[in-house]
């Protein structure tokens, strides 16, 4: 079936440093990629997207390249903020899977100012 | 502004109890999700469902049902609550037959304790 991994957190950084976040994934089709984000005491709200292969998402300075050949979608961004402390989330949906997201377990970002 | 609202943020229930979790969006949404988020798991899909009255069954739907009257407004009911329910309840909900191309807009969650 489908799954979706990423790294295990938590990941401390500190301010204005490199950010990565790994995720792999496993579809049987050709999946939709989705990056969620979620601060502290709020729900998730969708950070970026991307729907076929090599599409690139990118919002707030954060991007992620869709890899069919590696079957991932890191996430990254070049100078990271104390406001990007939170959980982030990596996902896929599969319309053979019935529109359903798939998450991974999260990870933890914590940044030092 | 895209809302989905969740009927509490916290609730404490006691094991046995019938637990009823509200989620309502103002979007006009075919698709509603229930969630179940703990750590070191990400979320679980419990229960969805694609238009009034039709519910699906998602990854992990034991000791839970659901209801869909109106469009607007998806119900969790847990019959008879237990410890291992305890946990963090997102509601979720997306447009349209080719969800799968599109964002999924989440309440702000119900951290329901069952002692």
């Amino acid at each position: 079936g489908n799954s979706v991994t990423q790294m295990e957190g938590p990941v401390t950084l500190s301010e204005e440093a490199f950010l990565t976040i790994n995720c792999t994934y496993t579809a049987t089709g050709y999946p939709s990629l989705f990056w969620y984000v979620q601060y502290p005491g709020e729900g998730l709200q969708l950070l970026l997207k991307a729907t076929k292969a090599d599409d690139k998402g990118s919002n707030k300075g954060f991007e992620a390249t869709y890899r069919k050949e590696t079957t991932s979608f890191h996430l990254e961004k070049g100078s990271v903020q104390v406001s990007d402390s939170a959980v982030y989330f990596c996902a896929l949906s599969e319309r053979e899977y019935g529109n359903k997201l798939v998450f991974g377990a999260g990870t933890i970002l914590r940044v030092k100012s | 502004d895209v809302k989905v609202t969740q009927s509490s943020r916290y609730l404490v229930k006691r094991t046995g109890e019938k637990v009823f979790l509200e989620c309502v969006q103002d979007m006009d949404h075919e698709n509603m999700f229930w969630y179940r988020q703990d750590p070191g798991l990400g979320l679980r899909l419990i229960y969805f469902s694609y238009d009034v009255k039709m519910k699906e069954k998602g990854d992990i739907p034991e000791g839970y049902s659901v209801s869909r009257e109106k469009k607007e407004r998806f119900s969790l009911i847990l019959e008879s609550a237990s410890t291992n329910q305890t946990s963090m309840y997102l509601c979720a909900s997306s447009s349209g037959l080719a969800g799968y191309l599109y964002e999924q807009y989440f309440g702000p969650g119900t951290r329901l304790t069952v002692t």
